[in-house]
């Protein structure tokens, strides 16, 4: 089968760094997105890694490797607007992108 | 510029009922993909549409169908409808720069449809 697993919940302060981990199983891999979604809102595009490193987007950085099927979001200088879901998602190959169940971001004054 | 839009926001209908959802894609773009997503979970993706085809679909059966007109919107349909399709449906368009690898880079989603069936 395919899977992603993150996190389902993190929590953390206002100003404060935090790395949410995806792993995933997939029968084809060609890169590693990750989508915000604002409670009752649309999944809104992040990042896209498709070689490994790091990507820097201001505040947001994502890092894959695909030797170790792993990825992360680093979000920094967390405001309380942070406070969201974030889906890691594989683009499969073919036309197809898999999201995992997403990891729920709390971020405390 | 608008976005990606889809219609109707909410939608109530009975077990056993038919519903159609429809989704205008990003200016520019001509790919249109459709997800469910169940409350608290991510997007299941169901199928995508190209050049007015389904070229992939994702684990849902035959009572869910589609269709993507000339002007690249697309139409959701979802016949015998059952408890377990409430949810949230998510249409995104991108853009088929490359047929295999680019086509889902970049996912720009509608803000859906909630289907609620009673």
């Amino acid at each position: 089968g395919q899977s992603l697993e993150q996190p389902s919940e993190v929590t953390a302060v206002e100003g404060a760094i935090v790395q949410i981990n995806c792993t995933y199983q997939t029968s084809g891999f060609y890169g590693l997105s990750w989508y915000q979604q604002h409670d009752g809102g649309a999944p809104t595009f992040l990042s896209y890694n498709g070689l490994d490193g790091l990507e820097e987007t201001g505040r947001f950085s994502s890092f894959l490797s695909r030797s170790d099927s792993y990825g992360y979001l680093l979000l920094q200088e967390l405001q309380m607007k942070d406070s969201a879901s974030y889906f890691c998602a594989v683009n499969t190959g073919g036309f197809k992108t898999i999201f995992g169940a997403g990891t729920r971001l709390f971020v405390k004054a | 510029d608008a976005g990606v839009t889809q219609s109707p926001t909410h939608l109530i209908k009975t077990r056993g009922q038919q519903v159609t959802l429809r989704c205008s894609p990003k200016s520019g773009h001509d790919t249109v993909s459709w997800y469910q997503q169940a409350l608290g979970q991510g997007p299941q993706f169901i199928f995508q549409y190209y050049e007015e085809e389904e070229r992939q679909r994702g684990n849902f059966p035959d009572r869910f169908s589609g269709h993507q007109f000339p002007n690249y919107s697309s139409e959701l349909n979802v016949n015998a409808l059952l408890l377990g399709d409430s949810a949230l449906y998510l249409c995104a368009s991108s853009i088929d720069r490359d047929r295999v690898i680019m086509a889902n880079e970049k996912l720009f989603f509608g803000s859906g449809t909630q289907l609620s069936v009673l």
